[in-house]
């Protein structure tokens, strides 16, 4: 069974700081791998989305990485704003034909302080 | 504005009530999910649907049932057999594509929370 773990849990940064988030996954058969940012008590924002062959994505100051044979993903988040203030959620897809099941982690709690 | 709308925002149950949580999406999205929050809890999958007229079970589906009549729409049901029901219900869809090579990007409503009083 596919478990998905995030470390750290919570993290606080001064505004500006560039900042790592890391993913880690037990099963390296996926299909796809997607960061999320939920604001409280909102649903989830797609981020980004790696497909399993590739390697990163990038979009804006945010950059995700993927390295499957050793079931890790981290989120680069450069010149880090209080507004990117929110939980980051990690999901891996498992293909089912034209679907995908996500398995997710339980998230870091990022704040960027003033 | 295209995307996917849950209602009620805020839900109240009693208990050995079944209520039915509504999801509608404007994306032209085949597949279709429900996921439970709990705090301190990643998402788990409670159905999913890749067509109309067809859905599966996912990890958690005791206590639950769907139905995906349109294409647009994926109702949860909670049942009274749903023995811990108050929880953050978020709808899902996704789409897919081949080009350049076969993918699927899934999508999320604002979410209900449900709470049994």
């Amino acid at each position: 069974k596919q478990e998905v773990t995030q470390i750290p849990a919570a993290l606080s940064v001064p505004e500006g700081e560039n900042l790592v988030l890391n993913c880690s996954f037990t099963d390296s058969a996926i299909y796809n791998l997607q960061w999320f940012r939920q604001d409280p008590g909102k649903g989830l924002t797609s981020l980004l989305l790696i497909q399993s062959s590739q390697r990163e994505q990038t979009s804006g100051r945010l950059n995700a990485s993927l390295d499957k044979s050793s079931g890790r993903s981290t989120l680069y988040i450069a010149a880090s704003q209080p507004g990117d203030s929110a939980t980051y959620l990690c999901a891996v897809g498992a293909n089912t034909g034209t679907a995908s099941k996500l398995t997710f982690g339980t998230g870091t709690r990022l704040q960027v302080t003033l | 504005d295209g995307g996917i709308t849950q209602s009620p925002k805020y839900l109240f149950r009693k208990e050995g009530q079944n209520v039915t949580l509504s999801c509608e999406q404007n994306l032209n999205h085949d597949a279709m999910y429900w996921y439970r929050q709990d705090p301190g809890q990643g998402l788990r999958l409670i159905y999913y649907s890749q067509i109309v007229n067809d859905f599966q079970k996912g990890d958690i589906a005791e206590g639950y049932s769907v139905s995906r009549e349109k294409k647009e729409s994926f109702p949860l049901t909670v049942t009274s057999a749903q023995k811990n029901p108050t929880a953050f219900y978020l709808c899902a869809s996704s789409t897919f594509g081949s080009s350049p090579l076969p993918y699927t990007e899934a999508f999320f409503g604002q979410g209900t929370r449900l709470t049994v009083v």
